[in-house]
Order: C-alpha cells, then sequence, then structure tokens
C-alpha cells in the first residue's frame, strides 16, 4: 500500500523525443506526487510535483500528467536534450503521515544527440 | 554555504573500523533524513528526525547509527558494516516534514571492504 511502482526502469530516446515514465500507487491517502531527478555524482533534485486536485502541470518542457482514478501519474519531458540524460525517480506522500516521501525505484534516461 | 552538505563525498572502510559521516543544512529546515541509495533498487529510508528528535527508524541494523546534535547537523556513526552496506548515503532536509519537497545533499559513496 505504501509502495510507487516505477517504469521503465531504463530508457533511451532521440534529442527532441518525449521520453514518458510512469508510476502507479495503491494508497488513495497519497496527495502529494514530486518527481526528482538525479545527476551522477549529486544528489535527487525535486524537478516538478502535482497535488491530486489537479490533472496536469506543466514547468518548462517537463509535464506530470495525473490520472486520479487509474492510480496513475507520468512524467513526460518535451524536446528532450543530451543534458536531460538522468535518473527520475516519482515519489509519493501523505500528509497525515508526516508528508514523508516513498520512493519508485527510478527510471535512468539516456538522450542521443 | 547554502543547501545540504554532505562530507566526506567518498569513503573506503574495512569491516572492522568505525567512521561517521556528516551532514549539514543552512536552509532552516526541521526535519532530517538519512537515506541509502542501492543500484536499481528504491531509495530506502533509514532514519528521520525532527526538531532534534528520531521520529523514525526503518528497521536499520545498529551498525548504524544516527545522531542529531542540532537542527543543522545530521550525522551516521558506522561501525562492523558488512560489504553489502555498500551504497550512496544521502541525507535529506525539509520543512514540516517536507509538504513541499526535499533538498537533498551529494550523498557519501561508501564502500566496505
Amino acid at each position: 500500500q505504501q509502495q510507487v511502482k516505477q517504469s521503465p526502469q531504463s530508457l533511451i530516446v532521440q534529442k527532441g523525443g518525449i521520453p514518458i515514465i510512469n508510476c502507479a500507487y495503491e494508497n488513495t491517502a497519497f496527495d502529494y506526487f514530486p518527481w526528482y531527478q538525479q545527476f551522477p555524482g549529486k544528489g535527487p533534485a525535486l524537478l516538478i510535483a502535482i497535488r491530486p486536485d489537479v490533472s496536469e502541470k506543466k514547468e518548462g518542457r517537463f509535464t506530470i500528467s495525473f490520472n486520479k482514478s487509474a492510480k496513475q501519474f507520468s512524467l513526460h519531458i518535451m524536446d528532450s536534450q543530451p543534458g536531460d540524460s538522468a535518473t527520475y525517480f516519482c515519489a509519493a506522500s501523505i500528509k497525515e503521515y508526516g508528508n514523508k516521501l516513498v520512493f519508485g525505484a527510478g527510471t535512468i534516461l539516456r538522450v542521443k544527440s | 554555504e547554502t543547501g545540504v552538505t554532505q562530507t566526506p563525498r567518498h569513503l573506503v572502510m574495512g569491516m572492522t573500523n568505525k567512521k561517521s559521516l556528516k551532514c549539514e543544512q543552512h536552509l532552516g529546515h526541521n526535519a532530517m533524513y538519512w537515506y541509502k541509495q542501492s543500484a536499481k533498487k528504491p531509495l530506502e529510508l533509514m532514519f528521520v528526525y525532527s526538531l532534534e528528535e528520531r521520529v523514525e527508524n526503518n528497521s536499520v541494523p545498529s551498525r548504524f547509527s544516527p545522531e542529531c546534535p542540532n537542527s543543522s547537523h545530521l550525522f551516521l556513526h558506522l561501525h562492523t558494516l558488512q560489504p553489502e552496506d555498500s551504497a550512496l548515503y544521502l541525507c535529506a532536509s525539509s520543512q514540516g516534514f517536507g509538504a513541499y519537497g526535499y533538498t537533498f545533499g551529494s550523498g557519501t559513496r561508501l564502500t566496505v571492504v
């Protein structure tokens, strides 16, 4: 119930492509869904986040799509660039449980130039 | 300095050694976390501190001992580790248990030989 399942494990796209990373959860009490980006040798950094009262959020080239009924959310990267090559983690938290984050297993993205 | 700083960046230790990892946050946050990151696994939450009090210990072996002397500093004391403890250890901080996300440090890459 506290898990977040992330797929795919790895992804290779051409420059300009639109990689999509998916996450699914079971616990409907989750109320905050962030995505983190991690470059080699660095810690994860908050990229974009969404709450379940909206179905989509955009920040620059990054978009989160949220499907509350399916209990799924996904990250889309528009016009992907080689500099977007990194590991992406989805996460979820519950306010009443102190907002502690539960992370997915991560997706290694490589954007080929 | 700003953000979350972890030292050392790399550590190699024998199974009989005692060492400590240090984390310092300059963000005025009141919660701090230790995570373990192993290859192809989700981030594993180890310990949570809120206002210098440990509020969560996720069944971590006693060979890992955390210490939070004040809200800006967090230590992870290590002794008699096993080779399977080799991983990236990440420190994070948040305000109010992360309603707006966590800030991670760059991690300490630990190798147990």
